[in-house]
């Protein structure tokens, strides 16, 4: 059973920058596992920052970028502001229709 | 503007079964993959199941392979989530989600997301 890995917990200073991760139990993360990643405060539901790599979706301000580097998928956010923080997921394209979630990074700004 | 508006969830007890729908507008719902994703309580999010746009396949995890059952209505732009044989473990937020263009709808992510329905199951 593939495991998409995150880390469980980051923090950054507001106007900082940080990267989170995105990674296989075993393997490495490319463009054609079509890296997704979602933002999510409690109680509401996700929404879509970044797709296909790096592609942000509509309205995400470009302080979210995505990429990949080394064998990981990575969300990196610049400027780091108060509200940013949240719970962050990626998401893998395994083939076959099968798609699996990262545990999901717990952000927070202080 | 896209709206995903899930209904159906509830109290279940264990082995009972639930259909949850999501009543999509404002795109070309036939042409576009939808999905469910579910959140148990104090937990990640899980993809549940996948039904494409174009050809209609039908995509699960193991974890409700055999007891859930995903289809669409095209004429009425909805999405529907049949659970058969509920476990405790069933127990989350479902969200609808709608995913990308024909045959390639799995290089766009989840784009859209409904507010969610709770099931929960318990006896």
């Amino acid at each position: 059973q593939t495991v998409v890995t995150q880390e469980p917990s980051f923090s950054v200073s507001p106007g900082g920058t940080v990267t989170l991760t995105c990674g296989l139990s075993s393997g490495s993360v490319s463009a054609t596992y079509y890296p997704s990643w979602y933002q999510q405060t409690p109680g509401q539901a996700p929404r879509t920052l970044i797709y296909s790599t790096n592609t942000r979706s509509s309205g995400v301000p470009d302080r979210f970028s995505g990429s990949i580097l080394g064998n990981k998928a990575a969300l990196t956010i610049t400027g780091a502001q108060a509200d940013d923080e949240s719970d962050y997921y990626c998401v893998l394209y395994m083939g076959s229709g099968i798609s699996v979630f990262g545990g999901g990074t717990k952000l927070t700004v202080l | 503007e896209v709206q995903l508006l899930e209904s159906g969830g509830g109290l279940e007890q264990p082995g009972g079964s639930l259909r949850l729908s999501c009543a999509a507008s404002g795109f070309t719902f036939s042409s576009y993959a939808m999905s469910w994703v579910r959140q148990a309580p104090g937990k990640g999010l899980e993809w549940v199941s996948t039904i494409s746009g174009s050809s209609g396949g039908t995509f699960y995890a193991d974890s409700v392979k055999g007891r859930f059952t995903i289809s669409r209505d095209n004429s009425k732009n909805t999405v529907h989530l049949q659970m058969n044989s509920l476990r405790a473990e069933d127990t989350a937020v479902y969200y609808c989600a709608k995913m990308g263009y024909g045959s390639g709808w799995f290089r766009e992510g989840y784009d859209y997301w409904g507010q969610g329905t709770l099931v929960t199951v318990s006896s």
